[in-house]
C-alpha cells in the first residue's frame, strides 16, 4: 500500500529551528508538497519538491531525497504565528495525491 | 471576493436530514475537489470535477452526493448521513487537472456534526 509518515505532533520555541520529516512509499513519484494549516482555516501551499536538494523561500526550506523517499521542511526563526499543522503529500505514478496526517506544530515563547 | 468560499462554515444536522454544502472558486481553475479531514488523518479525496465533468468517485457512499453546475461552483449534498460522517469537508480548486506541478487551493472547509 501507499503511506506517508510524519510525525503526529512536534513543540519548538520562538526564534529556533525546527525540522519536520516526512517519509513516503508510494507507487511512483511526480512530487512532493508541503502545506500549512491554521486551526479552523484552509491548507494554503508553501513548496513543492520533484528533484533532488533543497529548495529555500524566505525562512522555509524544504529537502527531498527520492532516493531515500524522504523529505523534510526547515523552518528558520520560528515565530508564534508559525503554530499550525504542516502536511506533506506525494503525487504517485497516477498523479494522484497521498497525504500524510499532517504533524501540528506547537511554538512556544 | 477572491480564492476558495465555502458555506455554511459549520452546520449540525439530524441524520434523517437532507443538506448541502457550496463552494465557489474565483480563481478561473477548471478543477474542483471535495476532501474529507478528520482528525489525524490524512486527507481522504472524496470527488473530483474536471471541466465540470466528474473524474473520480472513490468509493464514496450514496448518501453524498456532488453537483458542479459550472466550474465555479461546487455542491456537497448530503442526506441520511451517520454520525461517522463528522468532521471537516474541505473544497479545493487547480488548474490543469490532477497532472503536473498543480496547486491546490482550498476553502476554510464546512465543519459538519452528524447528531
Amino acid at each position: 500500500g501507499q503511506n506517508i509518515d510524519q510525525p503526529t505532533e512536534m513543540t519548538a520555541t520562538e526564534g529556533a529551528i525546527v525540522q519536520i520529516n516526512c517519509t513516503y512509499q508510494t507507487s511512483g513519484f511526480n512530487g512532493l508538497f508541503w502545506y500549512q494549516q491554521h486551526a479552523g482555516e484552509a491548507p494554503t501551499f508553501l513548496s513543492y519538491n520533484v528533484l533532488d536538494g533543497l529548495e529555500e523561500k524566505g525562512r522555509f526550506s524544504s529537502f527531498l531525497s527520492r532516493s531515500k523517499g524522504y523529505s523534510y521542511l526547515l523552518l528558520k526563526e520560528l515565530q508564534m504565528k508559525d503554530s499550525a499543522s504542516y502536511l506533506c503529500a506525494v503525487k504517485d505514478s497516477n498523479y494522484q495525491l497521498i497525504w500524510g496526517a499532517g504533524t501540528k506544530l506547537i511554538i512556544k515563547p | 471576493e477572491t480564492g476558495v468560499t465555502q458555506t455554511p462554515r459549520h452546520l449540525v444536522m439530524g441524520m434523517t436530514n437532507k443538506k448541502s454544502l457550496k463552494c465557489e472558486q474565483h480563481l478561473g481553475h477548471n478543477a474542483m475537489y471535495w476532501y474529507k479531514q478528520s482528525a489525524k488523518k490524512p486527507l481522504e479525496l472524496m470527488f473530483v470535477y474536471s471541466l465540470e465533468e466528474r473524474v473520480e468517485n472513490n468509493s464514496v457512499p450514496s448518501r453524498f452526493s456532488p453537483e458542479c453546475p459550472n466550474s465555479s461552483h461546487l455542491f456537497l449534498h448530503l442526506h441520511t448521513l451517520q454520525p461517522e460522517d463528522s468532521a471537516l469537508y474541505l473544497c479545493a480548486s487547480s488548474q490543469d487537472g490532477q497532472s503536473g506541478a498543480n496547486v491546490l487551493t482550498f476553502g476554510a472547509g464546512s465543519r459538519l456534526t452528524v447528531l
